[in-house]
């Protein structure tokens, strides 16, 4: 079945560091979608991606979907405190349901 | 505008007791359902999905069981709860008929099993 990949696990920045995760489907997809997670929050849908190579911007957040629509990358420049939290990815092939990948957990430290 | 809304926020229950949860939506029509669990610090495992009422697929075989008695509500039993249940439970929906299955999700149930 479809699988979604997401690296990395975790990772700690400084803040004002750049952050990148990144995010691999086994299969070819319909759409990509991107969900954070504040610590004790729930998931909140952040934006969705549907044509090869599509590149979106939401302030310091680039969001970007693979020419194979199979890879996604999320990047925050400049990292804040305000976006610690589990980044999600979450794919859907033609007609199935979506799938999340596992998440990144970003800690940001002041 | 959509609201849903899951209830209790948190519970505490000892192991082999029974559990019911419950999700509503509000403000839309013939949504998708889920119900997802969360393990501290993981990722999130589909559990149930629902396209209409009556209508409940079952992702992860366990001893819980879904139900939906109305078009928005949605409800997570068992009948003897386990310690390996303890987690973080949303719900969550997405609009029938969608191009894409954007998901919203509900606050969560923080369940502790003792």
């Amino acid at each position: 079945g479809q699988q979604v990949m997401q690296i990395p696990q975790y990772q700690h920045v400084q803040e004002g560091e750049d952050f990148t995760t990144y995010c691999n489907s086994s299969t070819t997809l319909s759409n990509i979608q991107w969900y954070k997670q504040r610590p004790g929050g729930h998931p909140v849908f952040l934006i969705q991606l549907v044509k090869s190579g599509e590149v979106k911007k939401q302030k310091r957040l680039t969001f970007q979907f693979g020419e194979a629509k199979k890879n996604s990358s999320l990047h925050i420049t400049a990292t804040q405190t305000t976006d610690v939290g589990t980044y999600f990815c979450a794919g859907q092939e033609y007609g199935n349901k979506l799938v999340f990948g596992a998440g990144t957990i970003l800690r940001v430290k002041s | 505008s959509q609201t849903i809304h899951q209830w209790p926020a948190t519970l505490v229950q000892p192991v082999g007791s029974p559990l019911s949860l419950e999700c509503t939506v509000e403000g839309t029509s013939n949504p998708n359902l889920y119900w997802y669990r969360q393990a501290a610090g993981r990722g999130l495992q589909l559990l149930f999905y629902s396209v209409g009422i009556g209508q409940i697929s079952s992702e992860v075989p366990q001893n819980l069981s879904a139900s939906r008695p109305q078009d928005r509500q949605f409800i997570l039993s068992s009948k003897k709860l386990l310690l390996s249940d303890s987690g973080f439970y949303l719900c969550a929906w997405s609009p029938l008929g969608g191009v894409a299955d954007t998901q919203y999700f509900g606050p969560g149930t923080r369940l502790t099993v003792l």
